[in-house]
């Protein structure tokens, strides 16, 4: 079956402007999660939701962030007046539901801010 | 706080050699543990998990990791690697009241003939 996807797989934007990531969770995965990987660092949580709602957003970096999830399905992560230092590469991932068993990856969306 | 650690950043191994990756977390009265790998211009997928139950978990690819519950460490070892294994693998934990896993940095595993 399909995976978890993302898009688009690589962006490169000027800074100051804005940039959306989607991400397409496996059907039926009530939960959802945003992971960003920095160079040399390791996954560093963003953002989880049940459903539509997001009851941990503490990972969020800034309030240039912010994330949305409709019919508990797509998910989009949204920055605002990029900066460099937000250049990652921004991993979703979803699971049937909120106990602790695999969380299904994205390919990752590769943002550069020039 | 929740940390998870991964002391080498790197391992070269050459082929057919064992080998064991190290993860430490910090100490919590309940966690689960999985690893992950990453193939180069890959998402993550899942080498293995402890939930509950026997210490010693076997994975795909014929990796197997130990929970340490007293040195609170889940080292991932494979007896015998192949080229194909070279990737980056990263140490996962999940703490109970948290949905968000804590990630290690990821060690890079280098396997050459």
């Amino acid at each position: 079956g399909a995976g978890v996807s993302q898009s688009p797989s690589n962006k490169v934007t000027e800074k100051g402007k804005d940039v959306e990531l989607r991400c397409d969770p496996i059907s039926g995965h009530t939960a959802l999660y945003w992971y960003r990987q920095s160079l040399g660092q390791g996954l560093e949580f963003l953002i989880y939701f049940q459903g539509n709602s997001a009851p941990d957003k503490s990972g969020l970096p800034s309030d240039r962030f912010s994330a949305e999830r409709t019919g508990g399905s797509v998910s989009t992560l949204t920055i605002q007046r990029t900066q460099q230092e937000d250049s990652a590469v921004y991993l979703c991932a979803s699971s049937p539901t909120l106990s602790y068993n695999e969380q299904f990856f994205g390919p990752g969306t590769r943002l550069t801010v020039l | 706080a929740q940390s998870v650690t991964q002391l080498d950043s790197q391992v070269p191994v050459f082929e057919e050699a064992p080998v064991e990756l190290r993860c430490n977390y910090s100490s919590s009265v309940s966690v689960y543990l999985f690893w992950y790998v990453q193939y180069p211009n890959q998402g993550l997928q899942l080498l293995l998990k402890y939930l509950s139950g026997s210490t010693l978990v076997k994975g795909i690819n014929g990796f197997e990791a130990e929970f340490n519950k007293s040195q609170t460490s889940f080292h991932l070892r494979k007896p015998s690697v192949h080229i194909s294994d070279t990737a980056e693998y990263f140490c996962a934990v999940g703490y109970t009241g948290f949905q968000k896993l804590v990630f290690g940095t990821g060690t890079r595993l280098l396997v050459s003939p």
